[in-house]
């Protein structure tokens, strides 16, 4: 299987500054299609997650554009350029590339 | 409006199964393939089965493989997960999803309780 690991696993963030997350997998996310199967979601407090990115740096409809993806092989980032209180909730990377899909353990974000 | 309803879950004990269901409405169901994941409380997301659009394709994570069946009836818009032989490491909210991705759509879930 394909482990997925996050950094931090916990991320206190003030208003209006970015943040960033790390996704690092076990093996290389990036099909011989070229596309990079990788995806993030957040779930907010007591709601099911939702999808934010999809292979890689895809936002999926209605995300707001301060949040984006980057990265290749086996290294990739979630960044939210300017974080809003709506924002704090668990962030997931979850790898599509082959079955069983796996997620990462979730980063954790809350307001300072 | 897109939605996903689950159902079907409950108080089991250990060896015993239970039926989930999934209705969807909102968008055309036969179009995507459907997933069934996993939360322990307070833990994070497991992938657990996913079906193809019109039914002849299924996959399972090893750890329900044998004891987990996905099924769906597009006439329906449901889908269903049949759990057999559940063990108290089955506990969860179980969440159907649409198309895991871009297109990807969650339901609230349902609670599973393996438990004597």
């Amino acid at each position: 299987d394909i482990v997925m690991t996050q950094s931090p696993l916990s991320l206190p963030v003030t208003p209006g500054e970015p943040a960033s997350i790390s996704c690092r997998s076990s093996q290389s996310l990036v099909h011989s299609n070229g596309r990079k199967y990788i995806d993030w979601y957040l779930q907010k407090p007591g709601q099911s997650p939702q999808v934010l990115i999809s292979l890689g740096s895809n936002r999926a409809s209605g995300v707001p554009d301060r949040f984006s993806g980057s990265g290749s092989g086996t290294d990739f980032t979630l960044k939210i350029s300017r974080v809003e209180a709506e924002d704090v909730g668990v962030y997931y990377c979850m790898q599509a590339l082959q079955i069983p899909f796996t997620f990462g353990p979730g980063t954790k974000v809350d307001i300072k | 409006e897109v939605q996903l309803v689950e159902s079907g879950g409950g108080l089991v004990q250990p060896g015993g199964s239970l039926r989930l269901s999934c209705a969807a409405s909102g968008f055309i169901f036969s179009d995507y393939w459907m997933h069934w994941v996993r939360q322990a409380p307070g833990k994070g997301l497991v992938w657990v089965s996913r079906i193809k659009s019109d039914g002849s394709y299924r996959e399972y994570a090893d750890s329900v493989k044998g004891r987990f069946t996905i099924s769906r009836d597009n006439a329906k818009n449901t889908l269903y997960l049949q759990m057999n032989d559940l063990r108290a490491e089955d506990t969860a909210v179980y969440l159907c999803a649409r198309a895991l991705g871009y297109d990807a759509v969650w339901g609230q879930g349902t609670m599973v309780t393996v438990s004597a």
